[in-house]
């Protein structure tokens, strides 16, 4: 079974509007990592999140992790078309292992 | 420098047949990660290795088995196909274990069995 559900599963917004995507997970985590999609593709890291960090940016993204909830969030601002893809939640559950357990996606449309 | 290359990139088998897929990771690193990705299902884990020993396996059936080489390339074979085989079949590569960091994903191989 998967450990994170994304909400919401599908989102459609406008150019220059910003998207907002939330993930939560059941287990304690070492660390939360988000990854794009374009369409039937491979996976791009977007960015990491450790477990005792709250919160994280890069370029245009923002991400909050929220341990207590077993949640994180991830903000693009100012989106642009190129930003349609699907994103996905990623959980790094600890010990002697490189599994990653993926959320169940959010598709994101940005229109131009 | 070369990301993860995954070959081939399309398949279509009939049920009944075995497939091999490759996946040349990223140079140096030396754990290698295979995911499923169905409509249904989602992105689901399938082993990992790392120098050569398979260190995790997911809940998937003993048709679905893999090797890494001495020089990290790895391959999964399917046996038996079923047409719930049909899937994008992504590889992952990383530098450190356990995962700290990011990993890396090649293009995915697409199966489609009929």
């Amino acid at each position: 079974s998967q450990q994170g559900e994304e909400d919401p599963q599908a989102l459609s917004i406008q150019e220059g509007e910003n998207a907002t995507m939330n993930c939560s997970y059941k287990t304690s985590i070492n660390n939360l990592q988000w990854y794009r999609q374009n369409s039937g593709r491979g996976l791009v890291h977007l960015i990491l999140i450790r477990s005792n960090e709250r919160e994280k940016h890069s370029g245009r993204l923002r991400v909050t992790l929220d341990t207590s909830k077993k949640s994180s969030s991830l903000l693009i601002t100012a989106s642009r078309a190129a930003d349609t893809a699907s994103y996905f939640c990623a959980t790094v559950i600890g010990g002697a292992t490189n599994k990653l357990i993926f959320g169940t996606g959010t598709l994101l449309a940005v229109q131009p | 420098k070369a990301g993860v290359t995954q070959t081939p990139r399309y398949l279509i088998k009939t049920r009944g047949q075995q497939v091999t897929l490759s996946c040349s990771p990223i140079s140096g690193h030396r754990s290698v990660s295979w995911y499923q990705q169905t409509p249904g299902q989602g992105l689901q884990f399938l082993f990992e290795y790392f120098s050569e020993t398979q260190r995790n396996k997911g809940n998937f059936p003993g048709r679905f088995s893999g090797r890494q080489f001495s020089n990290s390339r790895s391959e999964m074979n399917v046996s038996t196909l079923e047409l719930g085989d049909s899937a994008l079949y992504l590889c992952a590569s990383s530098l450190e274990a356990p995962l700290r960091g990011r990993a890396f994903f090649g293009q995915g191989t697409r199966l489609t069995v009929v």
